[in-house]
């Protein structure tokens, strides 16, 4: 069965620096996603993307963040100055028209 | 806004029971309502969803849940559970671009 693909599965990293995520959607799927939890608390909605721009962002999704599709395959989720309310479990999504989201394992992201 | 709530927030159940879990949205519109799962460690697996038709949906691993509008519950079912159903169960309401609210999860313990 097809599957969404994250790299790193943990990352710990200092404060201050940047820190890529990376995923790998499933093959035929046109519409992106990233969403986080942080520990102990509910999976929240940051980014959508289709058609190489942003459809939507939520609230959380400031200027230190950014997402890109850079080569057709990767879709990446740049935090550019980490701070400590960074650290979550970040997860990728993908989906084609009309059908089911996939998500991934997820990329643990630890700001210390 | 739509949002999800999940009135329980750790169930034990022996094994070999029946296991209910409850869930109520808030949407404006018809929902798209979905059901995952997450082990520990482990991404958000879907058991189920629901877009429209039959209210009664069926998942995997025997699972299936009802749609009620009148009560705005989508409450997920199991006649029978496995020590492996140990887990985080978490319902998701979506519009129809995908954008979706979580809530705040369910862990069951199963007990031997």
């Amino acid at each position: 069965e097809p599957e969404v693909t994250q790299t790193p599965s943990h990352q710990v990293t200092q404060m201050g620096q940047e820190v890529i995520l990376r995923c790998v959607p499933i093959s035929n799927h046109l519409y992106f996603y990233w969403y986080r939890q942080i520990l102990g608390q509910k999976v929240e909605f940051l980014v959508s993307f289709y058609n190489n721009e942003i459809s939507e962002k939520s609230e959380i999704f400031d200027d230190q963040f950014s997402v890109e599709r850079p080569d057709g395959s990767n879709f990446t989720l740049k935090i550019r100055s980490t701070k400590l309310e960074d650290s979550a479990m970040y997860f990728c999504a993908s989906r084609v028209e009309g059908n089911t989201i996939y998500f991934g394992e997820g990329s643990w992201l630890t700001v210390v | 806004a739509q949002s999800v709530t999940q009135p329980d927030i750790h169930i034990t159940v022996s094994e070999g029971a029946s296991l209910e879990l409850r869930c109520n949205y808030s949407y404006g519109a018809t929902p798209y309502l979905f059901w995952y799962v997450q082990s520990p460690g482990q991404g958000l697996q879907l058991l189920l969803k629901y877009f429209s038709g039959d209210t009664l949906v069926q998942g995997i691993k025997g699972f299936e849940a009802e749609f009620k509008r009148s009560q705005s519950s989508f409450n997920l079912r199991k006649p029978s559970v496995h020590w492996s159903d140990a887990a985080e169960y978490f319902c998701a309401v979506g519009s129809n671009d995908y954008k979706l609210s979580f809530g705040a999860g369910t862990t069951v313990t199963v007990r031997a």
